[in-house]
């Protein structure tokens, strides 16, 4: 039972549009969301993340959006730019265990 | 900066053998984690730790033990490889706190023969 999906395996864009990673989840007890960024052959990075109190949060060209009531989370790169291409996972916490439920990650292409 | 390192960036080994790979983080952080990462799968808890000597199956621990006798060292064992263990390994740490982030190694990417 996938408790965190992310739906779209890839995504391409054009340099300087909007890139918007969505990321739906099952699991009530999750409340702290979180986006990573990995390239080939690296480990994932931390890019930004949500508390469930808010319903967004924001760093520079990264912003990620979070409705409750539908229990999905986005992330949008703007402007997007080529070395944004990577995979990107979403994660979840919650409960009592602090480990985090990660997606099946979102391959974004920008393309210059 | 917080850093974690794994020993080995990439490894190749042979079904049956015993292999460790090793993961040291310098932040002090109480909680350690091992992914293994496959294509179509995202990442995939093994095991976690939660302090020094404890430790906690994640959600695909067959096949895989662990120890943590320091805190900045977190082992993962497999005890008889095999070729369904071929994967990138990843490993992260993380300060005690739900809301702490965790922070990855660069991976390694072991093939088993």
């Amino acid at each position: 039972d996938q408790q965190v999906k992310q739906n779209s395996p890839s995504l391409s864009v054009q340099e300087g549009r909007i890139s918007i990673l969505n990321c739906d989840y099952t699991n009530s007890m999750f409340d702290y969301f979180l986006w990573y960024k990995k390239y080939p052959a690296e480990g994932p990075t931390f890019l930004i993340s949500i508390s469930s109190i808010k319903d967004k949060n924001e760093d520079g060209r990264f912003t990620v959006f979070l409705n409750k009531s539908a229990k999905h989370l986005s992330l949008h790169i703007v402007p997007s730019q080529p070395g944004d291409s990577a995979v990107y996972f979403c994660a979840a916490n919650g409960g009592s265990n602090y480990k985090l439920t990660f997606g099946k990650g979102t391959l974004l292409t920008v393309n210059p | 900066d917080v850093k974690v390192t794994q020993s080995s960036r990439y490894l190749v080994k042979r079904t049956g053998e015993k292999v460790f790979l090793e993961c040291v983080q310098d932040m002090d952080h109480e909680n350690m984690f091992w992914y293994r990462q496959d294509p179509g799968l995202g990442l995939r808890l093994i095991y976690f730790s939660y302090d020094v000597k404890m430790k906690e199956k994640g959600d695909i621990p067959e096949g895989y033990s662990v120890s943590r006798e320091k805190k900045e060292r977190f082992s993962l064992i497999l005890e008889s490889a095999s070729t369904n263990q071929t994967s990138m390994y990843l490993c992260a740490s993380r300060n005690r706190g739900s809301t702490d982030t965790q922070y990855f190694g660069p991976g390694t990417r072991l093939t088993v023969l």
